[in-house]
């Protein structure tokens, strides 16, 4: 079953603004985790949250976790040209080793 | 440090052809993984390493998909014979003694 699916698909925004990607997931799970993938690149991790906890911050990004509704949301405050990539979450479940299940991705535009 | 290594960057076959791509993962890291990423879906595990053992295989199409990682430190992910749907991006990620995983350039295969 395909864990971690966010939404919207694509988003377009104007430098300055912020942007909102949510992801929802199925299962229990001990983290979940946001990565980064420029055009052509692999991914880079970007920011961690556990299940225990509520929201977590790293410079402009902004995680929340709902455990209760099984949702995620990564929030980028003040956008630039560069924030521009594929932005997927990943869930793990210890019981399944430490296997990351990735969902299908937010593809975001800032826009100049 | 040294991020992970993956070559080659490219690779065109044709269907039947056999393929095969490699990994160098960041030094130390026990962890590697190969995932398989078709375009506009994020990745998807295709086996998981620990040191020179294989601990999640599970999701490896094993009839044409191989792979090892002998010494526990280089690792060869095989494909023989290659399919059309094989055309993706292979992503070979490391991991050390925290969560985040660190991810190599990518090798795109494209299979006429």
């Amino acid at each position: 079953s395909q864990q971690g699916e966010e939404d919207p698909q694509a988003l377009s925004i104007q430098e300055g603004e912020n942007a909102t990607m949510n992801c929802s997931y199925k299962t229990s799970i001990n983290n979940l985790q946001w990565y980064r993938q420029n055009s052509g690149r692999g991914l880079v991790h970007l920011i961690l949250i556990r299940s225990n906890e509520r929201e977590k911050h790293s410079g402009r990004l902004r995680v929340t976790l709902d455990t209760s509704k099984k949702s995620s949301s990564l929030l980028i405050t003040a956008s630039r040209a560069a924030d521009t990539a594929s932005y997927f979450c990943a869930t793990l479940k210890e019981t399944s080793g430490s296997r990351l299940t990735f969902g299908e991705g937010t593809q975001l535009t800032v826009n100049p | 440090e040294a991020g992970v290594a993956q070559s080659p960057r490219y690779k065109i076959i044709e269907k039947r052809q056999s393929v095969a791509f490699w990994c160098n993962p960041i030094s130390g890291h026990a962890t590697l993984y190969w995932y398989q990423q078709i375009l506009g879906q994020g990745p998807k595990l295709l086996i998981q390493f620990q040191n020179n053992g294989v601990v999640d295989d599970s999701q490896l199409p094993k009839d044409r998909f191989s792979a090892e990682r002998l010494k526990g430190v280089d690792s060869t992910l095989k494909i023989q014979p290659a399919k059309l749907e094989d055309s993706a991006v292979y992503l070979c990620a490391s991991k050390g003694y925290v969560y985040e995983q660190y991810f190599g350039p990518g090798t795109r295969l494209t299979v006429t």
